[in-house]
């Protein structure tokens, strides 16, 4: 039973354009997101993070918004650069326990 | 500032065989998860060390045991390798046991 999913393994976005990255969730007790990013060879890195009572987050190019009824977050990338290209991994975790990731979603900015 | 360590880069193995992983934190983390990464998967979590005592477990069979030392530093140990513990292992650390986890570059294990 995957808890966090992300449906679209693959997204192609022009340079200069937004890129719009969709995580949605099925436990409602997670009260924390974040999302990371992962070049090959290398481990994730955190980008950014939000808590279930805000709906939006932002730093420097990169947004989150999280849809609690829906069970939704989306992570928009604006605008988007050819080094943003790699795998973008959202998680999810209930009081800082057991940090459940999604299976990724891989991200080419095209010049 | 160094930031998350793992040891070895790559490993390979024979089913039965038992590996163990090593993971430095980041300086100034205590805490130290690992996690499991399959191919065209998202990063499993196994379990968590903090203060030297196993704080949190995934879903994970007992095959898979660590340590933490005192210097926070971590082991990972899988005894009675299976074909499918072939995978990326992530350690990841943090100040606190809930806060943002950093991770390291990950060990590349493959069983034969």
């Amino acid at each position: 039973d995957q808890q966090v999913k992300q449906n679209s393994p693959s997204l192609s976005v022009q340079e200069g354009r937004i890129s719009i990255l969709n995580c949605d969730y099925t436990n409602s007790m997670f009260d924390y997101f974040l999302w990371y990013k992962k070049y090959p060879a290398e481990g994730p890195t955190f980008l950014i993070s939000i808590s279930s009572i805000k709906d939006k987050n932002e730093d420097g190019r990169f947004t989150v918004f999280l849809n609690k009824s829906a069970k939704h977050l989306s992570l928009h990338i604006v605008p988007s650069q050819p080094g943003d290209s790699a795998v973008y991994f959202c998680a999810a975790t209930i009081y800082g326990q057991n940090f459940v990731f999604g299976p990724g979603t891989r991200l080419s900015v095209l010049p | 500032d160094a930031g998350v360590t793992q040891s070895p880069t790559h490993l390979i193995k024979t089913r039965g065989q038992q590996v163990t992983l090593r993971c430095s934190p980041k300086s100034g983390h205590d805490t130290v998860s690992w996690y499991q990464q399959a191919l065209g998967q998202g990063p499993q979590f196994i379990f968590q060390y903090y203060e030297e005592e196993e704080r949190q477990r995934g879903n994970f069979p007992d095959r898979f045991s660590g340590h933490q030392f005192p210097n926070y530093s971590s082991e990972l140990n899988v005894n009675a390798l299976l074909l499918g513990d072939s995978a990326l292992y992530l350690c990841a650390s943090s100040p606190r046991p809930s806060d943002t986890q950093y991770f390291g570059p990950g060990t590349r294990l493959t069983v034969l």
